[in-house]
């Protein structure tokens, strides 16, 4: 079964580092997405992404978060400067469409340490 | 901003006993995806309900929307040891149309064999 994949598995940073977590969404889906989880809490919805452009944003994806699909297969999240609290997993989505009962396919998540 | 509700937080259960999650809203709710997350994975989608009253099952596990459209549940027959994790209730959507997920807070399930 395809998969959504993400790489790499664990980052560790020093705090005030750029990040890029990595993410190779299912071929035929074009619908992505960017979610995180702080360690025991819920996952929380960051930014959806639609032919190449942002579709919707959470507040927690303010001016030191991009995304970009620079070639095609990869979907990229880049943190600019990274603070203590981007400390969590990052999970990429993807799904074939946005409409109401497509389920969204999860990648295995970037665990995210900043030092 | 959108909000769902889950509760409980926690439940221990002896392998052998039912098992439920309830996800609550004050607006209503579009539709509700149910997730699960096993220790250390990542979420996988289980089921979406979206019409009222309505019920899904899969083997041991039963889905609920409410009939206003605010509530749903999973319910778990005979919890197994393969059942431990965390359960999701997500509404897709909402008040976009983006296709985001807003998750409810999670309900861990432990099961003692």
């Amino acid at each position: 079964e395809p998969e959504v994949t993400q790489t790499p598995s664990h980052q560790v940073t020093q705090m005030g580092q750029e990040v890029i977590l990595r993410c190779v969404p299912i071929s035929n889906h074009l619908y992505f997405y960017w979610y995180r989880q702080i360690l025991g809490q819920k996952v929380e919805f960051l930014v959806s992404f639609y032919n190449n452009e942002i579709s919707e944003k959470s507040e927690i994806f303010d001016d030191q978060f991009s995304v970009e699909r620079p070639d095609g297969s990869n979907f990229t999240l880049k943190i600019r400067s990274t603070k203590l609290e981007d400390s969590a997993m990052y999970f990429c989505a993807s799904s074939v469409n946005r409409v109401n009962g497509q389920p969204q396919h999860f990648g295995d998540g970037t665990r995210l340490s900043i030092l | 901003g959108q909000q769902v509700m889950q509760i409980p937080q926690y439940q221990h259960v002896q392998e052998g006993e039912d098992f439920t999650t309830y996800c609550n809203s004050s607006t209503t709710l579009s539709n509700i995806q149910w997730y699960k997350q096993r220790p250390g994975g990542h979420p996988v989608f289980l089921i979406q309900l979206v019409k009222s009253g309505e019920v899904k099952k899969q083997k041991r596990l039963t889905f609920q929307f409410g009939e206003a459209k605010k509530n749903s549940s999973l319910h778990i027959t005979a919890t197994q040891t393969t059942d431990v994790g965390t359960y999701f209730c997500a509404e897709a959507n909402g008040s976009s149309n983006t296709g985001k997920l807003i998750f409810g807070q999670g309900t861990t399930l432990q099961v003692k064999p």
